[in-house]
């Protein structure tokens, strides 16, 4: 248990709908990053916030959105979803502000299927 | 933009025979991270290195960064079935944020 945790952790939803991924991160870490995971793919790096705000972007839909709110926890915003959006989505945490010299705790992931 | 390359894709092999993945980035890092993913399960942090040549080991499992801080590599020793999973390497770089590699996925026959 890395400490991570994600709520839910499956979500079905149809084409076109919006959905909402929550991560708490571990207890004292401020920076939490979002992966997204498909098929035979690695991991997309999507975001990172460190202690409230936008840290890093990677490779994030403008349909998508994130934000960390004020007591650490995340939530990652998926809108107008489309078939390609199902995927494994993970959250990770860290202690420091990122940079990539963090050792990072991922969460045990939110896995979407949209139909 | 920055690229982190890792191959094999897959790897199958017989219990107690070695195993090694190469990851290759496009450009100098300033450190590099390795991770094991189970299957079903998320990628768990193994180790990382940050000086150029250095060399770690954990029992079985010895890590590699290159001299120009290009590439590294994870040998591993004796394969066990408890080694199956997706290793991932992972550079930092002026990014700023991690770059994954694709992962190579290990089978191991018992």
């Amino acid at each position: 248990d890395s400490g991570v945790t994600q709520t839910p952790k499956h979500l079905i939803t149809a084409t076109g709908q919006r959905v909402t991924l929550r991560c708490s991160p571990r207890s004292g870490d401020l920076s939490v990053y979002w992966y997204q995971q498909s098929l035979d793919q690695g991991l997309q790096f999507l975001i990172q916030y460190y202690n409230g705000e936008e840290r890093a972007k990677g490779n994030i839909l403008e349909r998508f959105s994130a934000q960390q709110f004020p007591d650490l926890h995340s939530e990652l915003n998926l809108s107008s979803l489309e078939l390609g959006d199902s995927a494994l989505y993970f959250c990770a945490s860290s202690v420091e502000r990122g940079g990539g010299l963090d050792e990072q705790f991922f969460g045990p992931g939110t896995r979407l299927t949209v139909l | 933009g920055q690229q982190v390359m890792q191959i094999p894709q897959y790897q199958h092999v017989q219990e107690g025979e070695d195993f090694t993945t190469y990851c290759n980035s496009s450009t100098t890092l300033s450190n590099i991270q390795w991770y094991k993913q189970r299957p079903g399960g998320h990628p768990v942090f193994l180790i990382q290195l940050v000086k150029s040549g250095e060399v770690k080991k954990q029992k079985r499992l010895t890590f590699q960064f290159g001299e120009a801080k290009k590439n590294s590599s994870l040998h591993i020793t004796a394969t066990q079935t408890t080694d199956v999973g997706t290793y991932f390497c992972a550079g930092g770089g002026n990014t700023g944020k991690l770059i994954f590699g694709q992962g190579t996925t290990l089978q191991v026959k018992p």
